[in-house]
């Protein structure tokens, strides 16, 4: 199984600054990543899908980079709206596709 | 619109047994895998089964193997998932979530709360 790892698990960030949160897989993963935004009281909801294309209607705000074991979702220009736990996940290797952990980003 | 809900969530003792229901709408149904995803809330997410679009093949988590049962109704456009032998441990919001065709999943429903407790 492959183990994804996010940090930090908590970031607190000004509006307009940019944030900048970590993945790691415990085995190379090439570019099958996607990161996922969850609000409170919501469902996650897919931001970035092959670690670097974002997905329909999202802002471009929001940007994926990496390749194999190391990727990086990278928000500017910070939101009160983008409060919310980001979620990384492997479909390299499944069964199971696996989840970091999830980073809190605090606004 | 894109849209997904689940159903049949609820409180059920250990050892019982819940069968959640996901109607889609909005897309072609039998063209799309099919994936259930369960949260404990305030937890992370934790991937739970799949379905190919024709229901030929499943795959599970290891911790609800042998235990649920994944399946689809294509002239329903409805996912369904079978929980028999339930633990404490499978508490949690139950998700479905159309599969991307790399691996990702979009959309996903509201989620349905499946509570195990005596």
């Amino acid at each position: 199984e492959i183990v994804m790892t996010q940090s930090p698990a908590t970031l607190s960030v000004s509006p307009g600054e940019r944030a900048t949160l970590s993945c790691r897989a415990s085995e190379t993963i090439a570019g099958n990543l996607a990161w996922y935004q969850q609000r409170p009281g919501q469902a996650p909801r897919v931001l970035i899908y092959g670690a670097s294309s974002r997905a329909p209607d999202i802002p471009a705000r929001f940007s994926g980079s990496g390749f194999g074991t190391e990727f990086t979702l990278t928000i500017s220009s910070l939101q009160s709206d983008d409060s919310a736990v980001y979620y990384c996940q492997q479909y390299h290797n499944w069964p199971p596709y696996t989840f970091g952990q999830g980073t809190k980003l605090e606004i | 619109e894109l849209q997904l809900v689940e159903s049949g969530g609820g409180l059920v003792q250990p050892g019982g047994s819940l069968r959640l229901s996901c109607a889609a709408s909005g897309f072609t149904f039998n063209t799309h895998w099919m994936h259930w995803v369960r949260q404990v809330p305030g937890k992370g997410l934790l991937w739970v089964s799949r379905i190919t679009s024709d229901g030929s093949e499943t795959n599970y988590a290891d911790s609800v193997k042998g235990r649920f049962t994944i399946s689809r109704d294509n002239a329903k456009n409805t996912l369904y998932l079978q929980m028999n032998s339930l633990r404490v441990e499978d508490t949690a919001v139950y998700y479905c979530a159309r599969g991307g065709w790399g691996g990702w999943f979009d959309p996903w429903g509201l989620g349905a709360l499946v509570t195990v407790s005596s």
